[in-house]
Parts: structure tokens; sequence; C-alpha cells
């Protein structure tokens, strides 16, 4: 069972920055946060990943709560290409603990 | 290959065939992941190979359904009598198995869309 919460849909104009939230309150010690999105028609894409400092690489920021039960995945200068479903995911990577399991993720429009 | 490749990338079949979808992962990775995604859905688990362990079927819907991942690589998920519900998109995909998270994100196919009339 998907272990995130996340807002159904969200939208953004073009240039701004998109901040997606999600819920983990029950994250465990040795579990990390991942982001994928999926792009329509296309197969999911990992963006980015943490497990408890900010993160930050060419296409998105995250910013993990100190408590870590929640995360915020940012989008710095959205363009009408981020218009996707994302997937906040928290995994461990050892054994069937490394299974991803999807939530219904958040619809992210950016409009012009 | 330089990404995983699933084929076909379309298929029509008539309700109550036997229909495979083949997945092949990125060289050298271990895990494997089937998912499925109806219309307008999310990604629904199916089943997880990690190396040589034994399968996480837990996510099969019936037993119409089953993989095999022969050899490690290629894997082959097989629906049996298939039905119209079956229709989706089937998604392939793999991850490096083992040691540190850093470089052990998954890499998708294109799935497989799965028209059963």
């Amino acid at each position: 069972d998907a272990k995130t919460t996340q807002p159904t849909s969200m939208d953004c104009a073009e240039g701004r920055a998109a901040n997606l939230p999600c819920n983990h309150s029950t994250i465990s010690g040795n579990e990390y946060v991942y982001w994928y999105r999926q792009i329509h028609s296309q197969g999911p894409q990992y963006i980015i990943h943490g497990l408890k400092n900010n993160e930050t690489n060419e296409m998105a920021s995250l910013i993990i709560t100190e408590d870590r039960k929640s995360s915020t995945l940012i989008l710095p200068h959205a363009t009408l290409r981020d218009t996707a479903v994302y997937y906040c995911i928290v995994r461990g990577f050892t054994g069937t603990a490394s299974k991803l399991t999807f939530g219904t993720g958040t619809r992210l429009q950016v409009t012009l | 290959g330089a990404g995983v490749s699933q084929s076909p990338s379309n298929k029509v079949t008539e309700k109550g065939k036997d229909v495979e979808l083949r997945c092949d992962p990125i060289s050298g990775h271990t895990a494997l992941y089937w998912y499925r995604q109806s219309l307008g859905q999310g990604l629904e688990f199916l089943i997880y190979f990690q190396g040589n362990s034994a399968p996480d079927k837990s996510g099969l819907p019936s037993d119409r359904f089953s993989a095999e991942r022969t050899g490690g690589s290629v894997s082959t998920l097989t629906i049996q009598r298939t039905q119209q519900e079956d229709s989706a998109v089937y998604l392939c995909a793999s991850r490096q198995q083992g040691g540190l998270p850093l470089n052990t994100e998954a890499f998708f196919g294109q799935g497989t869309r799965l028209t059963v009339v």
C-alpha cells in the first residue's frame, strides 16, 4: 500500500516555481523519499530522491522536513513540458522494502 | 541496451486469447518490476523480481497472470484467457540492486498497450 499522501492536482504558471507537497508521516528511518513523474503516454521518469538532507539536481530540489514526515518537490521555473503526474514514494533499499509502490500522485498543470 | 525495452508496443487481442509481453531490462540491472496502468489511473504493482530471490507476486490480480525472468535478464508477463478488464498499459522497470541507493533509481520502459476486444 502507498505510504504517501499528495494533493490530487495543482496548477502553476509557466516560469514560476512549482511546489509539490507530500506527506509521509509513517516513514521509517531507513526509507528514502523518491519522486518520479509521468508525462502523458510515457513511462515514469525518476526525478530526485533523499533521506534527510535537502537535495538538488538539474531537474528539481527536494526539501525534507527535519522530522522527515513530509517533503516538498520544487521545480524552480516550471515550463509547459513539466505538465505531468508527480509521484512521491517512500522506499527502503533492501529486500521487499525496495518495492516501488505508487500512489495516485499529483497532477501538475503548467499554464501560460 | 540504453534503456528498458518492451515489446510489443501495442497489442490487440481477442477476449479469451493468451498474450505474452516482453521486457528487456537495462544490462546489469538485477531488480525488475511489472506494473499496469489502466486509462486515467495510477500505477498498479504486479510483480517484482529481485536477483535470485523468489519474486514478489503479491500484486498479480488473478491466477491468469504469471511472469518469469529467465537468466536474470529478460522477463515475460503472460496473461491467459484475457478479459476486457485486462486492457491497460503494462509497464516494466529495472533497477540496479544492492549497495547504496544513490544509483538505484528505477528506469521504466515505454510500456505495452494491451487492448482486449
